[in-house]
């Protein structure tokens, strides 16, 4: 299996500052055929399933505030939330879908300082 | 719009069989171009992959649940289904159905979860 690590655990950021999450895979997730790193972020709130945020590492999913970027490539990766909002209080995942079982992150919780 | 919805008992006696089915809507589970998934999420804690299932009947399960688990798809009734057998403790989790576009992709849709708790 491809395990996924997170840091940090939790963070805590002020209302409009950035906060940043990174994510590391034990093993490259980039297919060099396509040169895409099989890699995903998504968000849950209480109570709610996981919503897609992010794949292939950059691409936001239709509806996702540009606030949300994703970055990197082969075992390294970084979800940044540009400005924080009161709304993204939630608990952060990501995820390879390189190769089955696909596998998740431990999650990064954020709360607002 | 595409909706999931899982079903089945929310409690389970240790060495029994776990049964859940989810039901689509706003689309078709035969579509050729998707997969149909479950995921669990113990209390408190991390997700994992269960498996997936084709339109075909075709399977791919998380070696580390694959002697206990079975996914299954009834076409003509737009559902897809998950036994787990001799659940123990461990197995308390909520359960989500979810759908896959294509093989090796993200997981776009998810249903609300449901909560099953394995004790006598």
């Amino acid at each position: 299996d491809i395990v996924m690590t997170q840091s940090p655990d939790s963070l805590a950021v002020s209302l409009g500052e950035r906060a940043s999450i990174n994510c590391k895979s034990g093993q490259s997730v980039l297919y060099s055929s396509n040169n895409k790193s099989y890699l995903a972020w998504y968000q849950q709130k209480p109570r709610q399933p996981p919503k897609l945020l992010i794949y292939w590492t950059s691409t936001r999913e239709s509806g996702v505030p540009d606030r949300f970027s994703g970055s990197g490539s082969g075992t390294e990766f970084t979800l940044t939330i540009s400005s924080l909002q009161a709304e993204d209080v939630a608990v952060y995942f990501c995820q390879q879908y390189y190769r089955t079982p696909f596998t998740f992150g431990p999650g990064t919780k954020v709360d607002i300082k | 719009q595409v909706q999931l919805q899982e079903s089945g008992p929310g409690l389970v006696k240790p060495s029994e069989t776990l049964s859940l089915t989810c039901t689509l809507s706003g689309g078709s589970v035969s579509s050729s171009s998707y997969y149909w998934s479950w995921i669990r999420q113990p209390p408190g804690k991390g997700l994992e992959y269960i498996g997936y299932i084709y339109y075909t009947g075709s399977t791919n399960y998380n070696p580390s649940l694959e002697s206990r688990v079975t996914i299954s798809i009834d076409t003509s009734k737009n559902q897809f289904s998950l036994k787990l057998s001799s659940v123990t403790a461990a197995d308390t989790a909520v359960y989500y159905c979810a759908r896959i576009p294509g093989a090796n992709s993200v997981t776009d849709y998810w249903g609300q979860g449901t909560l099953v708790t394995v004790s006598s």
